[in-house]
Parts: C-alpha cells; sequence; structure tokens
C-alpha cells in the first residue's frame, strides 16, 4: 500500500531534550516536506526537499533540523525543543515537478513540549 | 503574498441536506487549488483540485468544488451531506510564486459537523 508513515504518532518530552520524528514514503517520490498544525492556523510548512541531499527552509523552519540522506527517509529533529514547539507534525511527499500537484500526506506525530 | 482564508471556523448541515464550505484566495497569478479532509486522528487526504479547465471540479466522496476567477473562491458543496462527512476541511493553494518548492499554502481550516 503506497504510504508516508510517521513515528513516534505521540511523544511527550521536556524542554531541552533532542527528538527525532521520522518520515519515511514507499512510493518513491523526489519531494517531501514537514509541515506543522496549529489551531487557527491551518498547516505552515517548516522545511522540504526535492530531492536526495537537497533540503530548504520554508515559512517556519526556526528550531527545526533536516536531513535526506535516502530517497525514502526525511526525518525532523528537534535538537532543543520548546513548549511552542507543541504542535501536530505533518510529513508529505510527491512525486517531483511543477505538473504533479496532489501530496501524500502521513498520519501526523502530536508533540508537547512541557 | 499568496493567501488563503477559510471564514467559518464551523459549519453545521443536517445529513441529507447540501453543504458548503467556503475559501477564498489571493495569488499573484494562476492558482492552483486544493480541498483537503483531515478525519479525527489521520493524516490529511486529497478531495480534489483545480488547475485550470472547467470551474465545476468533481473529486472524491461525492464532493465537487466551484472555481470563481471575479470572487477569488473556490467554495467545496456536496448536494447531500452524511454523518460520515463530518471532519475538518482544508482549502490550500499552490506557491506558484515560488515556481517549483512544491509549497501548499493553506487556509485555517472549516470544521464540518452533520447531524442525523
Amino acid at each position: 500500500e503506497a504510504q508516508v508513515t510517521q513515528n513516534p504518532r505521540y511523544l511527550i518530552t521536556v524542554t531541552g531534550k533532542k527528538l527525532t520524528v521520522t518520515c519515511s514514503q514507499n512510493m518513491n517520490h523526489e519531494y517531501m516536506s514537514w509541515y506543522r498544525q496549529d489551531p487557527g492556523l491551518g498547516l505552515r510548512q517548516i522545511y522540504y526537499s526535492m530531492n536526495v541531499e537537497v533540503t530548504d527552509k520554508g515559512d517556519v523552519p526556526e528550531g527545526y533540523k533536516v536531513s535526506r540522506k535516502e530517497k525514502r527517509n526525511f526525518p525532523l529533529i528537534l535538537e532543543s525543543p520548546s513548549p511552542n514547539q507543541t504542535s501536530l507534525y505533518f510529513c508529505a511527499s510527491k512525486v517531483k515537478g511543477l505538473s504533479s500537484y496532489e501530496q501524500y500526506f502521513g498520519p501526523g506525530t502530536r508533540l508537547t513540549v512541557t | 503574498a499568496q493567501s488563503v482564508a477559510q471564514p467559518e471556523d464551523q459549519v453545521n448541515v443536517a445529513e441529507g441536506n447540501p453543504l458548503t464550505v467556503k475559501c477564498t484566495y489571493s495569488v499573484s497569478g494562476n492558482p492552483y487549488l486544493f480541498w483537503y479532509v483531515q478525519y479525527p486522528n489521520r493524516g490529511l487526504q486529497f478531495l480534489l483540485k483545480y488547475i485550470t479547465g472547467d470551474n465545476l471540479v468533481k473529486g472524491s466522496y461525492g464532493f465537487e468544488a466551484e472555481f470563481n476567477k471575479s470572487q477569488t473562491s473556490f467554495h467545496l458543496k456536496k448536494p447531500s451531506a452524511l454523518v460520515s462527512d463530518s471532519a475538518l476541511y482544508f482549502c490550500a493553494v499552490r506557491d506558484g510564486g515560488s515556481s517549483n518548492t512544491g509549497k501548499l499554502i493553506f487556509g485555517q481550516g472549516t470544521t464540518l459537523q452533520v447531524k442525523p
């Protein structure tokens, strides 16, 4: 089954404790992206990647890092989480190119930073 | 700057009645518009898109959307609502200003509540 998976689905952590949220897709998509969802704000893009070893900042990259060492994986790293990073996070992927429109989203990771 | 607005936080409708979820947009060029649905504890699912062509586009689960260029709107519609349609709906526009970044700009989301 074509899908985007994220782990963990739920995470409660404390301020300053480094964490990684994994994202993996099995559709051989070049493009991958991370969004955060906050009430009243919709989804905002954190980082995106056009292909292996190619990443770039989205609208809200502060406090986050990403890497793209393999095509299928795009982990989101919070080196020193803070309470304002408490949010619902979604990973998405799609085929690269202007003619490709549909993005496939993972199930989400709900992060709480205390 | 590109933006999307969903003016209603929540829409309530009785089962069997038609539903409309509103969306307006602002883009500098031709808009690429999308609707996604989010069921509880699930990721976003693609419903439909408008790229070019007919102003009325049909999507999954009986939903359709009407593109209105003069009103810069892209309202989601369904002729007869089901209780199972209750979910959070997002309108989104493709960021054409950054060409191939693929970024979607989302509205705030509208909760649709369909009562039996």
